[in-house]
């Protein structure tokens, strides 16, 4: 089973708004990661969780904020967003260095629309 | 500063005709390549990989190689067929902290696979 899951599919929030992104894997792999991705651009990196710890921040703003509660789950919790975050939010996940080539396994993407 | 650079933004091919994908990097501390295919609305579907050490890897209809000198990799893609039509991504590993792997994508480059 090489699936990642994300929910929603779809979210469409107020700027007052707080909501939460879900990423789940069952694939036994210790790193996971947060993506923006933008329209007719690459995927960009914001977060990355490895053995359960946030091990890289790529500067994101505070109203982005990860949690991984246990190994199979990842979150993002999202508080006072901007329009300019309207975006595709993937989650990936991947085995660790020394585990391979570490390829990341992406989820569906949540499609994030702030209004 | 764009570490991996897809020059070509589009390519078109006639089905049954091979498909040829290009990607130029800057950073010597990449030690994995890897191609990522992606539709519309869904997330990174990974193709196949390479390790900086070799000069080339087979799977099936797809193969990359690598000129670790010119710090260029292709992907090439026989026969083309119309499923492949999609956004393809060169993406350049490297260790980061944590022992998780940190992925530095491409542009991407739209290929159309013409019936």
């Amino acid at each position: 089973d090489t699936e990642v899951t994300q929910t929603p599919k779809h979210l469409v929030m107020g700027m007052t708004n707080k909501k939460s992104l879900k990423c789940e894997q069952h694939m036994g792999h210790r790193a996971m990661y947060w993506y923006k991705q933008k329209a007719k651009k690459p995927p960009e990196l914001m977060f990355v969780y490895s053995y359960e710890k946030l091990s890289i921040n790529e500067s994101v703003p505070s109203r982005f904020s990860p949690e991984c509660p246990n190994s199979s789950l990842l979150n993002l919790h999202l508080h006072a967003l901007q329009p300019e975050d309207s975006a595709l939010y993937l989650c990936a996940s991947s085995q660790l260095f020394g585990q391979g080539v570490g390829e990341q396994y992406f989820g569906p993407g949540t499609r994030l629309t702030v209004t | 500063d764009q570490q991996v650079k897809q020059n070509s933004p589009s390519l078109s091919v006639q089905e049954g005709r091979i498909s040829i994908l290009n990607c130029d990097y800057t950073n010597s501390m990449f030690d994995y390549f890897l191609w990522y295919k992606k539709y519309p609305a869904e997330g990174p579907t990974f193709l196949i990989s390479i390790s900086s050490i070799k000069d080339k890897n087979e799977d099936g209809r797809f193969t990359v190689f690598l000129n670790k000198s010119a710090k260029h990799l292709s992907l090439h893609i026989v026969p083309s067929q119309p499923g492949d039509s999609a956004v393809y991504f060169c993406a350049a590993s490297r260790i980061s902290s944590g022992s998780a792997r940190q992925l530095t994508f491409g542009s991407g480059t739209q290929l159309t696979v013409l019936p």
